[in-house]
């Protein structure tokens, strides 16, 4: 099983609070990524990171934000949650040089209330 | 614009029968073709890949065939259990620099396997 860890598993906020998700990775990959999956189930990119101090907006457009100072963390935030926003996040991680798959943590369900 | 389609979005089948479900692609740069199982509360895993240089891949029970010129691929699962029961996800990616790892999924297919 894949050592990338998300926290919390679950959270229920209200409206208009500041909320980090936390995601780490013990594996030393390189690249990382944010998933957004709507509850149709299919799986939108929201953030990428090649690597310490990169981030890159994926193909879905997403008001978070996200920050890259180590190679295992890869923290997503919201700076004002609203209901639209309630989904489940899913963080990843891969390394190219080792032609590795995409790892994916066990996710974060965020209910905005 | 949806780059990867998948059907069907839902599929019952019998304990020993062959569950099979399809993707269609667009971008014909897509050169990794990976197929994840998502079980309730957790993350999506890898179960089979496959490039487009061969034109099936067999681990185990499931099977991709892969068909460039129609841009389409398929998993196949052979002897369906009721622990397959779970979603599928098909997905593309360009494999090697700067895009790799970024995955464009498909839509997700609900499998049911009733013993």
């Amino acid at each position: 099983e894949a050592d990338i860890y998300q926290t919390p598993r679950y959270l229920v906020i209200g409206t208009g609070k500041k909320i980090t998700l936390e995601c780490s990775q013990t594996m030393g990959h390189d690249k990382m990524y944010w998933y957004q999956q709507d509850p149709g189930m299919e799986l939108h990119l929201i953030h990428y990171s090649y690597g310490v101090n990169s981030t890159e907006k994926g193909d879905l457009s997403s008001e978070s934000t996200v920050s890259r100072i180590r190679t295992e963390h890869f923290p997503l935030t919201l700076e004002s949650a609203r209901p639209s926003h309630t989904s489940q996040y899913l963080c990843a991680s891969s390394d190219p040089r080792l032609n590795t798959e995409a790892f994916f943590g066990q996710g974060t369900r965020l209910t905005v209330v | 614009q949806q780059q990867v389609k998948q059907s069907p979005q839902s599929l019952i089948v019998q304990k020993g029968g062959i569950s099979i479900i399809n993707c269609a692609y667009e971008n014909t740069a897509f050169d990794y073709f990976p197929w994840y199982q998502q079980f309730p509360g957790k993350g999506p895993a890898l179960l089979i890949a496959i490039r487009p240089d061969v034109s099936e891949k067999k681990e185990g029970r499931f099977t991709i065939s892969f068909n460039k010129s129609a841009k389409q691929f398929s998993l196949h699962i052979m002897d369906s259990q009721p622990g397959d029961s779970a979603t599928y996800f098909c997905a593309a990616s360009i494999a090697g620099g700067t895009s790799y790892g970024k995955l464009t999924f498909g839509q997700g297919t609900i499998l049911t396997v009733h013993p």
